[in-house]
Order: structure tokens, then sequence, then C-alpha cells
């Protein structure tokens, strides 16, 4: 089966120090994949996505094929980056709105 | 411009007890995807509507089913309730396969 994987249910840090956020995927091919932001007392909304190649908020992800990675990444974490992390992708077998997440990646950003 | 709006925001339900959950998208869009977060994991699909048709649904029991109207709003039905229904249940929409958009979810709790 499909699946995301997120190592990591906590990353802790101080601020200034860089952020690498881990995740793998299951499956061979091209895959669609995201990172998705939770903010404390927010919704889930959208960070980036691989096929846009855009820095969001100082973070990229780079889609590594051989290794089946797109690591979240951040040279100098910032306090407000603390947040709750999620990899999601769209299945194989195609459909939008069908993303498959991993089980998320707790940021903590500390003074 | 209002998000995706999601009705109610908690409630609690007695085991073996039905309950409806119901969805607004964003204007113009034209399809709903239910999705389950259970504490401590990322959300997991359920179903996806577009143009008032089922186009996907997850590994859910038959217990789980949904519709979307005209307006394109939509409703989760759940019967039967189990304890382990107990989560939050994010309905997303999107325009044509485009960035999805999270509500803030309704928390559901069975006893």
């Amino acid at each position: 089966a499909q699946r995301v994987t997120q190592p990591e249910k906590l990353l802790s840090v101080f601020k200034g120090a860089p952020v690498e956020l881990k995740c793998n995927y299951s499956y061979s091919g091209s895959p669609e994949l995201f990172w998705y932001v939770q903010y404390s007392r927010q919704r889930l909304q959208l960070l980036l996505r691989h096929i846009s190649r855009e820095s969001i908020k100082g973070f990229t992800a780079d889609l590594n094929k051989g290794e089946t990675s797109f690591h979240l990444k951040k040279p100098f974490a910032q306090e407000e980056d603390s947040a709750m992390y999620y990899c999601a992708s769209y299945p194989i077998s195609g459909g939008y709105n069908k993303l498959i997440f991993g089980a998320g990646t707790r940021l903590a950003v500390h003074p | 411009d209002a998000g995706v709006t999601q009705s109610p925001t908690h409630l609690i339900k007695t085991r073996g007890q039905h309950v409806t959950l119901r969805c607004s998208p964003i204007s113009g869009h034209k399809s709903v995807s239910w999705y389950q977060q259970v504490l401590g994991q990322g959300p997991q699909f359920i179903f996806q509507y577009y143009e008032k048709e089922e186009r996907g649904r997850g590994n859910f029991p038959d217990r789980f089913s949904a519709r979307q109207f005209p307006n394109y709003s939509s409703e989760l039905n759940v019967n039967a309730l189990l304890l382990g229904d107990s989560a939050l249940y994010l309905c997303a929409s999107s325009y044509s396969g485009n960035t999805i958009y999270f509500g803030e979810g309704s928390w559901l709790t069975v006893v």
C-alpha cells in the first residue's frame, strides 16, 4: 500500500538553528508531494507543493526519487514556525483531494 | 471571503447513535472531500464528491456515508457509532484539482 512516513513525532530546536523535517514515501514513479502545516488553533493549510518548487516562509523541500524522500528544510528556525507539519501525497491511482498523509511531526522552536 | 465552514464544531454522542456533520465549501468550489483525523495521526481520506457524484472512497466501513447537494455543500453521516469513531472530521474543498482548502473540523466524541 502507498504510504507516507514521517519518522519523527517531535523535533525540538532552538531559534536560529537549521530545521529538517523528514518525509519518505513508499512507492516509485512520479508522485505529487505536499507539506501541510497546522499552527495552534488554526486549520490545516498548504505550506508548499513540490511541483511549484517555491519557497514559503523560508521553507524548501526537494524531491529525491532515489531516496524516495521529500524532506522539509529551513536554514534558520523562528519561534513562529512552531506547529504541526504533515507530509502528504496524491495516490498513484490519481484522484484529486484524495491525499495520503503522514502521521505528522510537531516542530517546537525554543527561544 | 469565507473559507470552508463546518458544523457542529464539537459534539458528544453515545455508542450506537447516528451523527451528521455538515460542510460548506468555498464559493465556486465544486469538489468536497472528507477526512478523519484520530488523535496522534494524520488525516485519513474518507470520501470525495465532485458535482454531486462520489468520486472516491477510502477504507472505511459502510456505516460511513456522505452526499453532496446542488449548492455543493456536503454531509457526512456515520451510523451505529463506535468508540473508535471519536476523531476530528475534516472537510476540504477545491476548484477542479487545485489547492485543497481545509475547514477547522468537527470534533466528535463517542462515549
